[in-house]
């Protein structure tokens, strides 16, 4: 079965860290781009980043760019998401989702997602 | 503020049909035909419900169905049953520096 398990949120105060763990299972994970996609609680899904299969790409929103750093290690079918700096705004659900891709080719769209982590950044 | 603009709210009755819009720009909805619409139900992770604007993945009812006119998108749900009633989510390819975006999301109510 094909699933992802996020885990490492948890309660920091501001300007503080947090690395998240997207592990990955019942795909070929080096094959995909991975992204992270954040939900403030009671908002709406905003993509925080991604990164191509081999990792040599990565994007990131505005909203986190010089302060996370998105990774992975295909070795262990894990995804990253090193956050420094940490903001109250970035409060929420931190999701791990799979590019969907279907005959080989992309469809910029998510076709598995995990069931979160939570980041709470308060004092 | 999202990048896509989605009515806050939406609703129809059981049986009836329901259109929900996603209104983007010329950067967005209007540049690429990769809009995707999601469902999510409270305390779930979202649901892939509609790709490349019009396509179902496999196990996703016919009832569902997409288009797109110029920069905005449309999910049109046929048939209303109770267990559609959650929030909407469209997105859309927005080019290799901003990748995807995201609308802010309509909660469907089945009456």
């Amino acid at each position: 079965e094909v699933s992802l398990l996020e885990s490492g949120g948890g309660l920091v105060q501001p300007g503080g860290s947090l690395r998240l763990s997207c592990a990955a299972s019942g795909f070929n994970f080096r094959s995909y781009v991975m992204t992270w996609v954040r939900q403030a609680p009671g908002k709406g899904l905003e993509r925080v980043s991604t990164i191509s299969g081999g990792g040599a790409t990565t994007f990131y929103a505005d909203s986190v760019k010089g302060r996370f750093t998105i990774s992975r290690d295909n070795s262990k079918n894990t995804l990253y998401l090193q956050m420094s700096s940490l903001r109250v705004e970035d409060t929420a659900l931190y999701y791990c989702a799979k590019e969907y891709v279907v005959m080989g080719a992309t469809r910029r769209a998510f076709d598995i997602w995990g069931q979160g982590t939570m980041v709470t950044v308060s004092s | 503020q999202s990048a896509l603009t989605q009515p806050p709210s939406a609703s129809g009755s059981l049986g009836q049909s329901v259109t929900v819009s996603c209104t983007g720009t010329s950067s967005d909805i209007g540049a690429y035909n990769y809009v995707s619409w999601y469902q999510q139900h409270p305390g779930r992770a979202p649901k892939l419900m509609i790709y490349e604007v019009s396509e179902r993945p496999s196990g996703v009812p016919d009832r569902f169905s997409g288009s797109k006119s110029g920069n905005t998108a449309s999910l049109t749900v046929s048939g209303l049953q109770a267990e559609d009633e959650a929030d909407y989510y469209c997105s859309s390819y927005a080019g290799s520096n901003n990748y995807v975006v995201f609308g802010g999301g309509t909660k469907l109510t089945v009456l």
